[in-house]
């Protein structure tokens, strides 16, 4: 069974940083590009952060470009996204998601929730 | 970058009725389109790809149109279950895939 298990959200000042991690199970990460998508409260999604799979390429969306990084540790078989500068605007709850072949993101993580505030 | 623009904001159908979602795209995406289904304090789910495939466990009542720049979402008999906020996303561009904005399903 495909699970994905999000952690590292909580509260941080703004400037500061975190890491969150994204713990896969039932497949193995070299194999699939994977995703970190982000919802405001109240908001719709926004794809943060991309790793394509076979060739280890990553994608920033321009709102975190120079501020996250985004990678994965094959052996432990998980994603992180490192957050740094972070904007009181990067608060809200972040998932991790697999990139479904053909085409969609096929599994999601339950989210963590990262809350920039002073 | 393609914009994703979805209509209405939000639809308010009576049980058993059928519910009619629209998604169109800036610039065509042939059948690079995706459905997700969100529900209050849930992670989207997939309900189609190649915008009229239904993803594993998606109830028959579940359908998916389109090509090009207009998509549509039906659902022909809506249960109280179905309330939630519906995303389309276009996989057009690896990786800048963007999302509609959603479109909000109301039981009436």
């Amino acid at each position: 069974e495909v699970q994905l298990v999000e952690s590292g959200g909580g509260l941080e000042q703004p400037g500061g940083s975190l890491r969150l991690s994204c713990a896969a199970s039932g497949f193995t990460l070299r194999s699939y590009a994977m995703t970190w998508v982000r919802q405001a409260p109240g908001k719709g999604l926004e794809l943060v952060s991309s790793f394509t799979g076979g060739v280890s390429s990553t994608y920033y969306a321009d709102s975190v470009k120079g501020r996250f990084t985004i990678s994965r540790d094959t052996s432990r078989n998980t994603l992180y996204l490192q957050m740094s500068s972070l904007r009181v605007e990067d608060t809200g709850v972040y998932y991790c998601a697999r990139v479904g072949d053909p085409g969609g993101f096929d599994y999601w993580g339950q989210g963590t929730l990262v809350t920039v505030s002073s | 970058e393609i914009v994703m623009t979805q209509s209405p904001a939000t639809l308010s159908v009576s049980p058993g009725e059928r519910a009619t979602l629209s998604c169109r795209a800036s610039q065509s995406i042939s059948i690079n389109l995706a459905w997700y289904q969100q529900k209050v304090g849930q992670a989207p789910r997939l309900l189609f790809y190649g915008a009229s495939t239904r993803a594993t466990g998606i109830p028959a009542r579940f359908s998916g149109s389109g090509s090009g720049t207009e998509f549509t979402l039906t659902i022909s008999s809506l249960q109280s279950e179905d309330s939630g906020v519906y995303y389309c996303q276009h996989y057009n561009t690896w990786p800048r895939y963007t999302f509609g904005q959603g479109t909000k399903l109301e039981m009436k």
